[in-house]
């Protein structure tokens, strides 16, 4: 089964720090996407990367930015984070031929 | 527009069969997918339909697509409190499976 490793489950960030979320997947998928998940609004995709040093834009990149050196991983990075981004991170992985997507745990990130 | 709709709640009781609504917009959809998330957990892929498909059956899961509609259901029969979670119903896009995510049904269960 593919495994997609989160680094934090809980995190508590001050305003204005860098933040950088973790995920790891050992499945040697192209594909891996950042979310956030807000009650009432479901999720909402942030970045994601078909390969290596390739990305794309979501839905709501504004205030984020993604880095993917290797293929295994997959980071989000608050530049300067906001209270307004106190939310679930879910980082998720695609599995080839249309397969649906393996999730992480989440990281809870309260920014105060 | 991109739309997938879902009611937000369903309530039903322990041992009664729970259905879960979705409505899509794009009829170009490859696969169609039902998702739980358990309280504080991530998200676990428990079932897809490809388009091509009117129902899936698997164990206590049936899945009916109605693509004249561009409805999707999901049945749960005998409905325990273990099925308690949020529900979400998501379409694929596009030749890299990008996927469109419905709001998420919360399912209770009442006992």
């Amino acid at each position: 089964d593919v495994k997609v490793t989160q680094s934090s489950r809980y995190l508590v960030k001050r305003t204005g720090e860098k933040v950088f979320l973790e995920c790891v997947q050992d499945m040697d998928h192209e594909n891996m996407f950042w979310y956030r998940q807000d009650p009432g609004l479901g999720l909402r995709l942030i970045y994601f990367s078909y390969d290596v040093k390739m990305k794309e834009k979501g839905d709501i990149p504004e205030g984020y930015s993604v880095s993917r050196e290797k293929k295994e991983r997959f980071s989000l990075i608050l530049e300067s984070a906001s209270t307004n981004q106190t939310s679930m991170y879910l980082c998720a992985s695609l599995t080839p031929g249309g397969y649906g997507y393996t999730f992480g745990s989440g990281t809870r990130l309260t920014v105060v | 527009g991109e739309d997938v709709e879902q009611s937000l709640f369903l309530s039903v009781r322990e041992g009664d069969s729970s259905v879960i609504n979705c409505t899509y917009t794009d009829s170009s959809s490859t696969y169609l997918y039902w998702y739980k998330q358990e309280p504080g957990a991530g998200l676990q892929l428990l079932t897809y339909i490809f388009s091509n498909m009117d129902m899936k059956q698997d164990q206590r899961l049936t899945v009916l697509l109605n693509k004249k509609d561009k409805h999707l259901s999901l049945r749960i029969a005998d409905t325990q409190t273990g099925d308690s979670a949020i529900y979400f119903c998501a379409e694929s896009k596009g030749s890299n499976y990008q996927l469109i995510w419905g709001a998420g049904t919360k399912l209770i269960i009442k006992p």
